[in-house]
């Protein structure tokens, strides 16, 4: 079964720092481009980041370039995204996605981080 | 990066059928044929409905339907069922090499 599973979430402070995971199985890992969105409370889909195959390529939304970092463990079938000064308006839920066609074709059920004092 | 245009929201009524539009901008929607459509009901992740304008991925109801005219993509929906409840969004890819979504459109089955 084709699954993604994210972790890390959680209360952290203005300023601060989480990382967050995003385990693959039940396909190519190594293979496919990942997608990180988020979505705040009551709001719609927001884009966040894109890696490609091999980690060799990256983007990033304005709303957050040079605060956060997409990675990849090929090896360990698994995607982060590490989130630092962190800002109220980061506050989310978290989706990673599986790049299919230019869309995301897997999703997880998200992961909740919350940012605030 | 601008989110893209959606209509806040659209109804029918059961067997009828809807539209949903997307506009964005020549650096986005206009330019490339990687549009995509998600359905997303209450609590739920999102799920991929078209992708490349108006492909469906296995499994999704023929019901559904994509195209793109100009900047302008469109979602359309026959035959509308009661389980069609949901947001639903648009999302393209752009020419920085990103991605950007609607604003989403809530969708309600009268």
């Amino acid at each position: 079964e084709v699954q993604l599973v994210e972790s890390g979430g959680g209360l952290a402070q203005p300023g601060g720092s989480l990382r967050l995971s995003c385990a693959a199985s039940g396909f190519t890992f190594s293979g496919s481009w990942m997608h990180w969105v988020r979505q705040a409370p009551g709001k719609g889909l927001v884009w966040v980041s894109w890696i490609n195959s091999d980690g060799s390529n990256t983007g990033y939304a304005d709303s957050v370039k040079g605060r956060f970092s997409i990675s990849r463990d090929n090896a360990k079938n698994t995607l982060y995204l590490q989130m630092n000064s962190l800002r109220a308006e980061d506050t989310a839920v978290y989706y990673c996605g599986r790049d299919r066609y230019y869309g995301m074709a897997v999703w997880g059920q998200g992961t909740t981080v919350t940012v605030s004092s | 990066q601008s989110a893209l245009t959606q209509p806040p929201s659209v109804s029918g009524s059961p067997g009828q059928s809807v539209t949903i539009s997307c506009t964005g901008t020549s650096s986005d929607v206009g330019s490339y044929n990687r549009v995509s459509w998600y359905q997303q009901p209450p609590g739920t992740a999102p799920k991929l409905m078209i992708y490349e304008v108006s492909n469906r991925p296995s499994g999704v109801p023929d019901r559904f339907s994509g195209s793109k005219s100009g900047n302008t993509a469109s979602l359309t929906i026959s035959g509308l069922q009661a389980e069609d409840e949901a947001d639903y969004y648009c999302s393209s890819y752009t020419s920085t090499n990103t991605w950007v979504f609607g604003g989403g459109t809530k969708l309600t089955v009268l």
